[in-house]
């Protein structure tokens, strides 16, 4: 299986900072890799596939980045919207495997 | 709309069975893969299975097979799980999940609750 590894696992941060958070896979899942957005309570909500494809809808802020074993999920400028916690997602092979999640909390 | 809506979820006893329902609607049914994800409360996500569109093939995580068995009717637009010898682990809130290209999750449902304890 392949292991996704997300670092931090949780990051403080105030409204209108830049935030990035890595998604680390344990072999290379060339662009197969998908992120989502989670508020308590709620299902995930589907933010961007294939590392960087922006899913219709999505606030142009967030964009994704990366290739390989190696990707980023970028926040331009937190709005107060976005504090939640944050998945990606292998789909290079099955099973799917998800990383741990970081928090986004304010500050 | 696409719109998935769980049900079913609740209290069950260790070895226990329970079944979980997926209502579908807004979308053509019969053309997508779906598939389960649940979530431990304060845990992550964790795949636990899919069906292809026509039911014809199924696939599972090594910790629910030869527990769990995925199923679908098309003419209902209905997923479903039929989940047997359930372990405290087992709970967890369960969605079902729409897959595009059998890969990524571009529609979840809201979960339903599964809590395995005597």
């Amino acid at each position: 299986d392949i292991q996704m590894t997300q670092s931090p696992s949780t990051l403080s941060a105030s409204v209108g900072d830049r935030v990035t958070i890595t998604c680390r896979a344990s072999q290379s899942i060339s662009s197969w890799l998908a992120w989502y957005q989670q508020k308590p309570g709620k299902a995930p909500k589907f933010l961007i596939h294939k590392a960087s494809s922006l899913e219709s809808g999505v606030p142009s802020r967030f964009s994704g980045s990366g290739s390989g074993t190696e990707f980023t999920l970028t926040i331009s400028s937190l709005q107060p919207d976005d504090f939640a916690t944050y998945y990606c997602q292998q789909y290079n092979s099955y099973p799917l495997t998800f990383g741990g999640g970081t928090k986004v909390e304010i500050k | 709309e696409v719109q998935l809506v769980e049900s079913g979820g609740g209290l069950v006893q260790p070895g226990g069975s329970l079944r979980l329902s997926c209502a579908a609607s807004g979308f053509t049914f019969n053309t997508y893969w779906m598939h389960w994800v649940r979530q431990a409360p304060g845990k992550g996500l964790v795949w636990v299975s899919r069906i292809k569109s026509d039911g014809s093939s199924a696939t599972y995580a090594d910790s629910v097979t030869g527990r769990f068995t995925i199923s679908r009717d098309n003419a209902k637009n209905m997923l479903y799980l039929e989940m047997n010898s359930l372990r405290a682990e087992d709970t967890a809130v369960y969605y079902c999940s729409r897959v595009q290209y059998n890969s990524y999750f571009d529609s979840w449902g809201q979960g339903t609750l599964v809590t395995v304890s005597s």
